[in-house]
């Protein structure tokens, strides 16, 4: 099957820093990418979705000013989270879709991405 | 909006035994797809199974099978043979038909006692 990988799985940073998140497909182009917060024992919240080449949609309640997205390429999209703050500490997931699929098909998850913030 | 229930925060079942997971959702559209997805302890989000909505007929993956009631806006899962590997998170999620975004039940933490 499809394999999304994600970078770094787990980071620490400083608070008023900002930490970039990267979410790859790695066999298969993702027109689509989703973008997921996790508090521990909560469910999946999507944050965003993006489209490769436009802008990403946010859900109502996300700062996007603060989380930052890019989806430059097919494979690649990348989260920022600017000026990071203790309560920014989550797990960050991505899935991805292909064009074609998105409609039909499985979105195809990344391994996660712990953030804490000190 | 649409919303996902899941209403079994915990759930336990012997090795060997069979359990059943509720779902409701809430939906006025009548083209969707819902899945179950597992989360283990290493977090990975892992496909169980997927039930398109036009589809009359339960979805079934080995062990694991749907009952899929569209008007009660009913998905259950039942795991037959529970193994101590499906001790997991356990989310229901729906899919919208347009923009494909999935929507997450609050999840429902099994485990499996050997």
């Amino acid at each position: 099957g499809a394999v999304v990988s994600q970078h770094p799985s787990w980071v620490i940073c400083k608070s008023g820093t900002s930490v970039k998140i990267e979410c790859r497909s790695l066999d298969f182009q993702a027109t689509t990418m989703f973008w997921y917060r996790q508090f521990p024992k909560q469910s999946l919240m999507l944050m965003a979705t993006s489209n490769e080449g436009s802008k990403a949609t946010y859900e109502q309640g996300v700062e996007k000013d603060k989380f930052l997205i890019n989806h430059a390429s097919l494979t690649l999209s990348t989260l920022t989270v600017t000026s990071a703050h203790p309560e920014d500490s989550s797990f960050y997931i991505c899935s991805a879709a292909e064009r074609e699929t998105i409609l039909t098909d499985t979105q195809y998850f990344g391994p996660g991405t712990r953030l804490t913030v000190l | 909006a649409q919303t996902v229930t899941q209403s079994q925060p915990e759930m336990s079942v012997q090795e060997a035994e069979t359990v059943t997971l509720s779902c409701t959702y809430d939906t006025s559209e009548s083209d969707y797809y819902l899945f179950w997805y597992k989360q283990p302890p290493s977090r990975q989000m892992i496909l169980v199974i997927r039930q398109e909505a036009y589809k009359q007929q339960n979805a079934t993956e080995n062990r694991f099978s749907v009952n899929f009631q569209k008007a009660a806006k009913s998905f259950s899962l039942k795991i037959s043979d529970s193994q101590l590997g499906d001790a997991a998170m356990y989310f229901c999620a729906y899919r919208y038909n347009q923009g494909g975004k999935l929507i997450f039940g609050q999840g429902t933490e099994l485990s499996v006692k050997p």
